[in-house]
């Protein structure tokens, strides 16, 4: 079975610095991976995904994330952070395009510096 | 367009009461519907997921079960909570290519 891994619970940066948010997964074979964004007492809302093709996927709101498939991770990034940023990151991973095998990592909450 | 609604959004409710926590999906036909559970600091759980009518499939053994009476309808209940119970429920669909969640139900059980 498939998992993945954030490694950091919180992240605190500041208002127009750069984010990297981290994820590693586990799984035997080309795995779909997502990033969601709550915010608080709310659902999620996808950011991104990678099914294949260029390894670089852009998403809304001014996100990226690279998949490393040497590395089995799939960070996401964003230049320049705003204030509005500020919520609870979720990656997560499929064994393919049915998302009953969806696996989700524990989060991190992203705080935003004045 | 397409929109999920959950209710209630907060509720509250004593040890061994039941529950029934309702979703519904518009603006598309036959969705996959899943209900999922969120607690502090352990990510999602996948609970239960629904290809269609009367199709339930229980992904983890627990005090919970769910129905869809109708196509675009999923309901999570419970004959008697437990403590345990507490939490964030989340009801999604997927098509187009996502996975689209409601806004949640925050369970508190006392």
């Amino acid at each position: 079975a498939q998992s993945v891994t954030q490694p950091d619970i919180h992240i605190t940066v500041s208002e127009g610095a750069s984010l990297e948010l981290r994820c590693n997964y586990s799984y035997g074979a080309t795995p779909y991976l997502f990033w969601y964004v709550q915010s608080p007492g709310q659902g999620l809302q996808l950011l991104l995904k990678y099914f294949s093709g260029d390894t670089l996927v852009q998403g809304i709101k001014g996100f990226e994330a690279e998949f490393k498939r040497s590395q089995s991770s799939f960070n996401l990034r964003k230049p320049s952070v705003h204030w509005s940023d500020a919520a609870e990151y979720f990656c997560a991973v499929a064994a393919g395009s049915g998302y009953s095998t969806l696996t989700f990592g524990k989060g991190t909450m992203l705080l935003v510096s004045p | 367009s397409q929109t999920i609604h959950q209710w209630p959004a907060t509720l509250v409710q004593p040890v061994g009461s039941p529950l029934s926590l309702e979703c519904t999906v518009e603006g598309t036909s036959n969705p996959n519907l899943y209900w999922y559970r969120q607690a502090a600091g352990r990510g999602l759980q996948l609970l239960f997921y629904s290809v269609g009518i009367g199709q339930i499939s229980s992904e983890v053994p627990q005090n919970l079960s769910a129905s869809r009476p109708q196509d675009r309808q999923f309901i999570l209940s419970s004959k008697k909570l437990l403590l345990s119970d507490s939490g964030f429920y989340l009801c999604a669909w997927s098509g187009l290519g996502e996975l689209f969640f409601g806004e949640g139900s925050r369970l508190t059980v006392l």
